[in-house]
């Protein structure tokens, strides 16, 4: 069936520096890409999102690469600051996926040292 | 994402019960989804419903059950047939379309005693 694998789990890093966060998907035929952050004990909100017909978008310090070759998309976080960590999902949602359903990744654990 | 709404926030839970948990939204959404979150893991999806009377299961449906008799409102009930209920429960909504964003509901976080 449709599979998001997302690495790493955890990430640390320190302020300042950068934060690349990379997920492969299974199903060709996805068309749409969103990137959650999730802070502790909150809800998952949408940071960025990339349609496939879109190679990179940026908004401020993040940006998403997408290879529709590889299958698979990139978050990159620029300037790194101690509000950024977070637990950071991405999703993959197929053009034939009834429903509108979102197949996520594991998520990954960003931890920005001061 | 404040036009969604969970009740209750914290829910306890005695093993053999059944509970329901409430997601109201008042975003005119036409789709809405249920989504279980375990420590360490993705967010997996237990039902969703794109319109009024009509629902379709998720990938890990078993011991769930919902409805949607109203279109501002998919409750999800827990029965005694799930087997490890604890967990954090997030409710989620969208208008119809592929690139439409998903806005998600506070979270219930229930727990077995």
């Amino acid at each position: 069936g449709e599979n998001v694998e997302q690495h790493p789990s955890t990430l640390s890093v320190q302020e300042g520096d950068s934060a690349v966060i990379k997920c492969t998907y299974s199903d060709s035929a996805s068309n749409y890409f969103p990137w959650y952050k999730q802070e502790l004990g909150k809800r998952p909100q949408l940071i960025i999102d990339i349609r496939s017909n879109v190679g990179e978008k940026k908004d401020q310090r993040i940006a998403v690469t997408l290879n529709k070759t590889a299958k698979h998309f990139s978050l990159h976080i620029t300037e790194t600051q101690p509000e950024d960590s977070a637990v950071y999902f991405c999703a993959a949602r197929g053009l034939y996926n009834q429903g509108g359903k979102l197949i996520f990744g594991q998520g990954t654990e960003l931890s920005v040292k001061p | 994402d404040g036009g969604i709404t969970q009740s209750p926030k914290y829910l306890f839970r005695k093993e053999g019960q059944n509970v329901t948990l409430s997601c109201e939204q008042n975003l005119n959404h036409d789709a809405m989804y249920w989504y279980r979150q375990d420590p360490g893991q993705g967010l997996r999806l237990i039902y969703y419903s794109q319109i009024v009377n009509d629902f379709q299961k998720g990938d890990i449906a078993e011991g769930y059950s919902v409805s949607r008799e109203k279109k501002e409102s998919f409750p999800l009930t827990v029965t005694s047939a799930q087997k490890n209920p604890t967990a954090f429960y997030l409710c989620a909504s969208k208008v119809a379309g592929s690139y439409n964003e998903q806005f998600f509901g506070p979270g219930t976080r229930l727990t077995v005693l």
